[in-house]
């Protein structure tokens, strides 16, 4: 069974600051696709980012960049220049073949303050 | 990115009544559609898988005769919480694959409450 482990529940960081979310996961499948959603108090699930791990080259969205580290399965989430928005749950996602559901971390929850 | 909408957003609904909730792909066709329930404060719990066109594809320990999935377009997927009870409250997400992103995308969620 492929499990993804975030070990951070609760992360606090400045505006305009940088954080890092962590995240790692355990799978023997050679192949497959790693996810950072964000869901606000809205509730919304909201795709941040995603890296395939056959791509070598770790994936950016504007202020969202991760650092995808496949020997020691790792894929941890940067946030730089944090705004008020950018206060959410943050989970990270993994799932071994396209189509098939997801295993969610349990969470990290981040508080970006003024 | 793509759209996928839910409705109803809220419900408030009378024990032993039957509820659907709708999940649309609004901008592709989605030949599965996933169905979670979430807790407050926790993770997702995957509910079951929707092909459209075959049966769905339940979790350990999800009575499919009590949540009834039907997957009868490639962009609309509903949920029926049979004979609700108050133990079903939650928020209820779904989420639909676009395969040409390798990608699911979620619905806003139906937070359901059984009096």
């Amino acid at each position: 069974a492929q499990t993804v482990t975030q070990s951070q529940p609760e992360m606090s960081v400045q505006e305009a600051e940088t954080v890092t979310l962590s995240c790692t996961y355990d799978t023997s499948e050679s192949n497959y696709y790693l996810f950072w959603y964000k869901q606000p108090p809205s509730r919304q699930m909201i795709l941040v980012i995603r890296q395939e791990a056959y791509k070598q080259q770790n994936a950016t969205e504007n202020r969202f960049s991760v650092n995808f580290q496949k020997a020691a399965k790792s894929f941890s989430l940067k946030i730089s220049d944090s705004q008020l928005g950018d206060t959410a749950m943050y989970f990270c996602a993994f799932v071994a073949l396209s189509g098939y559901a997801l295993n969610f971390g349990k969470g990290t929850s981040l508080l970006v303050t003024p | 990115g793509a759209v996928v909408s839910q409705h109803p957003s809220w419900v408030i609904c009378k024990s032993g009544t039957s509820v659907k909730i709708e999940c649309r792909s609004l901008d592709f066709q989605a030949t599965t559609m996933f169905w979670y329930r979430q807790f407050p404060k926790q993770s997702l719990m995957l509910m079951a898988t929707s092909n459209e066109g075959s049966k769905a594809t339940y979790e350990q320990g999800v009575e499919k005769d009590k949540f009834l999935i039907n997957h009868a377009s490639l962009t609309l997927s509903t949920l029926t919480v049979t004979s609700a009870h108050p133990e079903d409250s939650s928020f209820y997400i779904c989420s639909a694959h676009l395969n040409r992103e390798e990608t699911q995308y979620f619905g806003p969620g139906t937070r359901l409450l059984v009096l």
